[in-house]
């Protein structure tokens, strides 16, 4: 089976700039998460789909951050545009509907802002 | 808001055991989890354990409960290189949402 993919897997731009991330989650997974990872802490849900609906973004800041997931399958996250501070992992995971259901990452797309 | 706390570093000799600890202020928390995190890669799940129980064992993991101080712990058994890497305690929030804490790196030394 195959897993969760991301691409890019590393980006590098200049602050003000935008950029977008994909990631296509395992077949079957009604549920795909975006979460940020800074260097030295845990991951933070950015944003929670189900099917193509937003279950959560309440993390999400909305004045840069954007994210679809069109036909309920792949989901691009995209800043725009980005700071310093926006420098990070960001992992995509899917899982089954409901609670209690294994999230399965991917490699994550590790942003560097200049 | 939700937290999870852990120690950030762990140290130990091969063949020794590894005891990660977490703690948690969610009391309504269905799940607890542990990830594993290795340099460059996503995390992987090594285990979980639901809230009713207070125990859980897989092969050389051992999950320890305790809800009444709201804290987790990871017992690996004879740990070994390959298990160097970061470790992530993780609550469920509503809607399978995970609460991270911010890992605890745990070296193995010969």
């Amino acid at each position: 089976e195959a897993g969760v993919a991301q691409s890019p897997r590393y980006k590098i731009i200049e602050k003000r700039q935008s950029v977008a991330f994909w990631c296509n989650p395992i077949s079957g997974h009604a549920t795909l998460y975006w979460y940020q990872q800074i260097l030295g802490q845990g991951p933070k849900l950015l944003i929670q789909f189900q099917n193509n609906g937003v279950v959560d973004d309440s993390q999400l800041p909305k004045d840069r951050f954007s994210a679809e997931r069109l036909k309920g399958v792949d989901s691009t996250l995209k800043i725009q545009p980005a700071k310093l501070e926006d420098s990070a992992v960001y992992l995509c995971a899917s899982s089954l509907v409901g609670a209690g259901y294994e999230q399965y990452f991917g490699p994550g797309t590790r942003l560097t802002v200049t | 808001g939700e937290d999870v706390e852990q120690s950030l570093f762990l140290s130990v000799r091969e063949g020794d055991s590894s005891v990660i600890n977490c703690t948690y202020t969610d009391s309504s928390s269905t799940y607890l989890y542990w990830y594993k995190q290795e340099p460059g890669a996503g995390l992987q799940l090594l285990t979980y354990i639901f809230s009713n129980m207070d125990m859980k064992q897989d092969q050389r993991l051992t999950v320890l409960l305790n809800k009444k101080d709201k804290h987790l712990s990871l017992r690996i058994a004879d740990t070994q290189t390959g298990d160097s890497a970061i470790y992530f305690c993780a609550d469920s929030g509503g809607y399978n949402k995970l609460i991270f804490g911010a890992g605890t790196r745990l070296a193995v030394h010969p």
